[in-house]
């Protein structure tokens, strides 16, 4: 069964417009991790977030920013005003258990186009 | 540093070819992890390890061999390659548990095409 789900596969958006890309999780533990990678078109994967199960803080980065709602297993990603450099896949995954940061499991990724 | 280091970048191989990627670390990382990426699916666990001489599976290991000699090198081995294992690797390290801003460190990848 598919644990974290990437339900846009594709978002086209003009720029200076907000994209939000939504994130589903499933889970039994108590205890997990979420994170958010961006991959531009050059193909490496660059970090955006780490966010334990105990924290529902949302974050804001700049003109990034995310929502964790444990009540729905929902870690939103939100990128206010956007560029054309926001233009990537971006995956979001979920690690389970205390100490097993090193075992994600992807969603299958949303592709954002920013227009100029 | 270098952080995590991936070779080759490309690779063409032949049904029935055996190959090694390699991929190295030089930031003292304890976990390493391989992953494939398949369009539409995201990334997928082959092999982890959680130090040296320990290693374990994934979700996707079959077809493929591991093994950490060293706290650095963790070697991605094809055994007899098929066209499903056409896809790029992605290697990548991180530190201990425990650390707040801990995070998986990925390699630049690996294409690899089996015609």
């Amino acid at each position: 069964a598919q644990k974290v789900t990437q339900a846009q596969t594709e978002i086209s958006v003009v720029e200076k417009e907000d994209v939000t890309l939504d994130c589903v999780y499933e889970t039994r533990d108590t205890t997990y991790y979420l994170f958010w990678y961006k991959q531009p078109p050059s193909g490496e994967l660059v970090f955006l977030i780490r966010r334990n199960s105990f924290d529902e803080q949302n974050e804001i980065s700049g003109r990034y920013s995310w929502n964790f709602q444990k009540s729905t297993s929902s870690f939103n990603f939100t990128i206010t005003a956007s560029q054309v450099v926001d233009s990537a896949v971006y995956f979001c995954a979920l690690s389970e258990g205390v100490s097993n940061d090193y075992k994600l499991s992807f969603g299958a990724g949303t592709t954002v186009t920013v227009r100029a | 540093n270098a952080g995590v280091t991936q070779t080759p970048k490309f690779q063409v191989l032949k049904t029935g070819q055996s190959m090694t990627l390699q991929c190295a670390q030089d930031m003292n990382h304890e976990y390493m992890s391989w992953y494939r990426q398949d369009p539409g699916m995201g990334l997928r666990l082959i092999h982890y390890s959680v130090g040296a001489g320990i290693t374990d599976q994934g979700e996707v290991p079959n077809g493929y061999n591991v093994s950490r000699s060293t706290t650095e090198d963790f070697p991605l081995r094809l055994l007899s390659a098929a066209p499903s294992q056409t896809s790029v690797y992605f290697c990548a390290s991180s530190y201990d548990v425990g650390r707040n801003d801990n995070e998986q460190f990925f390699g630049p990848g690996t294409r690899l095409t089996v015609l």
